[in-house]
């Protein structure tokens, strides 16, 4: 059984950092992709950007291009996603998700983590 | 950049009847179209995988349809659990990126 575990919700101060954990198990942490997506109060889905651990560098979306990094550590099975500078409109729930290489589909979801900017 | 387009915004039924939601492309995709279902409070959860491939567990009477620029999603007799919102995602072929539909919510009529 695939899980996707993420850290916990986050309060920031606008222009901070927020790093989120993603921790995998029960498949193939490394030839899967994981993602990154996030959701607004009341909005929709965005994809950020996401990792192959078998192919080296992530993929960002170029409106986060500047400000979010992703890693991922093959020894602990866990993703990261680190957003800088934060700002207000920043504030959303951020989701884990793994996507199947060879298809379009993001199959297992982690449970979300809020993120809230607020000065 | 390919923007998806989905209609309607708000889809207004009642159980046992048939549900279609559409998901138009500005330029042509090569198939590698998802839906997703969200209800509230929830994770996105996947329906349907490179256009028309049900992903597992996903009972028959959700199927997807289109190619091109032209994407369906058909529930055909709806239960009261498949009240939701609905997304569709395209990803490009290599590397793979993804834009998310803005969303289509079906709500009990």
């Amino acid at each position: 059984q695939v899980q996707l575990v993420q850290s916990g919700a986050e309060v920031k101060k606008p222009g901070s950092s927020v790093k989120v954990s993603c921790k995998a198990s029960g498949g193939s942490f490394s030839s899967y992709a994981i993602n990154w997506v996030r959701q607004a109060p009341g909005q929709g889905l965005e994809w950020m950007g996401g990792i192959i651990p078998i192919f080296g560098p992530a993929n960002y979306a170029q409106k986060f291009q500047d400000r979010v990094t992703i890693t991922a550590d093959e020894s602990t099975s866990t993703a990261y996603m680190e957003l800088s500078s934060l700002r207000s409109d920043d504030t959303a729930v951020y989701y884990c998700a793994r996507g199947i290489i060879a298809v379009a589909g993001f199959d297992y979801w982690g449970q979300g983590t809020l993120v809230t900017v607020s000065s | 950049e390919i923007v998806l387009t989905q209609s309607p915004a708000t889809l207004s039924l009642s159980p046992g009847e048939r549900a279609t939601l559409s998901c138009r492309a500005s330029q042509s995709l090569s198939g590698y179209l998802a839906w997703y279902q969200q209800k509230p409070g929830q994770a996105p959860r996947l329906l349907i995988y490179d256009a028309s491939n049900r992903a597992t567990g996903i009972p028959a009477r959700f199927s997807g349809s289109g190619s091109g620029t032209d994407f369906t999603l058909t529930i055909s007799s709806l239960e009261p659990e498949d009240f939701a919102v609905y997304y569709c995602q395209l990803r490009s072929n290599w590397p793979p990126m993804y834009t998310f539909g803005q969303g289509t919510k079906l709500e009990i009529k």
